[in-house]
This record gives structure tokens, sequence and C-alpha cells, in this order.
């Protein structure tokens, strides 16, 4: 199984609304990563994950919380987002480390196109 | 972190190779060249990833001068559902904290005509 999921879709919300997305992956990465993505630009990364524990946070603002409950599992709390906050949220997992000869490749889910009111 | 310049955009014909170059002029000693290709609404995919030299599998290849300070994709024969935007990334791969930082350039949007 090379795939990561993401719940869900699409995603509706206000500005004072608390929501949550869910990102999932059976392929025993132990290295997890949120982007986020506006239209015709590049994926932005927010936050990496190494075996379950927050490694990198590129100053992203506190209405966003991650947590990584298990080695399968990421999820994005969203609290008191803004509109300019609307994008493609993009879950990605890999390998923490090479063992050699093989490609450190991020695997992407889908996305979670959200919506900011 | 290297920073990358791409083209904004390309245009080509199916059948046609394609070649799309990525410049990367502060690549640092341990940096590896890795190149996506997404689809609207979708999550980039991987395409290849490379050191130096040249690079092939079974969709792509990848050339890299000796100075490593650019580097090229060749897809061969391409097809209308190559239409994608492709991302050139630099970054020390070898974990993920690194890997984590390896910045996705603004792409190059390959429109492929019949």
């Amino acid at each position: 199984d090379t795939e990561v999921t993401q719940t869900p879709k699409h995603l509706v919300m206000g500005m004072t609304n608390k929501k949550s997305l869910k990102c999932e992956q059976h392929m025993g990465h132990r290295a997890m990563y949120w982007y986020k993505q506006k239209a015709k630009k590049p994926p932005e990364l927010m936050f990496v994950y190494s075996y379950e524990k927050l490694s990198i946070n590129e100053s992203v603002p506190s209405r966003f919380s991650p947590e990584c409950p298990n080695s399968s599992l990421l999820n994005l709390h969203l609290h008191a987002l803004q509109p300019e906050d609307s994008a493609l949220y993009l879950c990605a997992s890999s390998q923490v480390r090479l063992a050699g000869g093989e490609y450190n490749e991020q695997f992407f889910g889908p996305g979670t196109r959200l919506t900011v009111l | 972190l290297a920073k990358t310049t791409q083209p904004i955009s390309m245009d080509s014909y199916e059948g046609q190779e394609v070649n799309i170059t990525c410049s990367h002029n502060n690549i640092a000693t341990n940096d590896y060249i890795t190149w996506y290709q997404q689809f609207p609404s979708q999550g980039p995919r991987f395409i290849i990833q490379g050191y130096k030299t040249k690079v092939t599998n079974e969709v792509a290849s990848l050339f890299i001068p000796a100075d490593r300070k650019s580097s090229t994709l060749s897809l061969p024969r391409v097809s209308l559902s190559d239409t994608a935007v492709y991302y050139c990334l630099v970054g020390d791969i070898r974990y993920n904290t690194n890997a984590g930082k390896s910045t996705f350039g603004d792409g190059t949007t390959l429109t492929v005509k019949p």
C-alpha cells in the first residue's frame, strides 16, 4: 500500500469554527509532513514530524495545531482561521533515513481543499 | 537552502521529447536534486532523483553536469497526460529533517498539445 489518504476532501468553515484535517499512511514511514498550497503556487512546508515528534515548524500561526497521535496518523487542528488560509492542504510521508541507494521520496496525499468564509 | 529557477511554462506536442532545465547555482555538497509532477487538485508525485551525472528510470531521465549548478529533466515522447506542473527541488535528503527543508521552486507548467 503506497497510498496516503486525507479526509475530508473538501471543507468549508467559518472563522469561528474548530475543525480538523486527518492524514493516514500505512507504509511504515516515520516522517510525516503538512504543506499548504495556494492556487498556482508551489506547496509550502508547514510542519514535519519525525518519529511522532515535531521536528520542523516553519513559523506557522498558532491557529494551526498539528498532532501526530501514532506512526500512521497525522492531524491538523484548525481554529479561528482567516479567509487567507483558504488553500489546498497536503499531507506527505517518507522514510526518516535512507538505508543507502534508496530515494527519499515523499508520498503525497490528494489534499483537503479548505475554504474559510 | 539552494534556490532553484525554472521556466514558468513550456509547450510541446505529443510524441516529442521535452527537456526542462532547473538552475541551482548555490547547491551544497550534500544536496540532491529531486523532481516532482503535479496535476491540478492532486498532490505532487515523485518522478526522479539524482546527485550527479545521469539517472534514468521508466518515466524520465535526469542529467546533472559536473558542476551540479543546473539539472535537466528529460521526458521522452510526451503525451497529453503529461500536461502538469513540474517542480525541481534541491536539498539534503539523507535525513527527513533536511528532506523537509527541500523547498519547492515555482515549478514549470508543461502543456502538451495534440
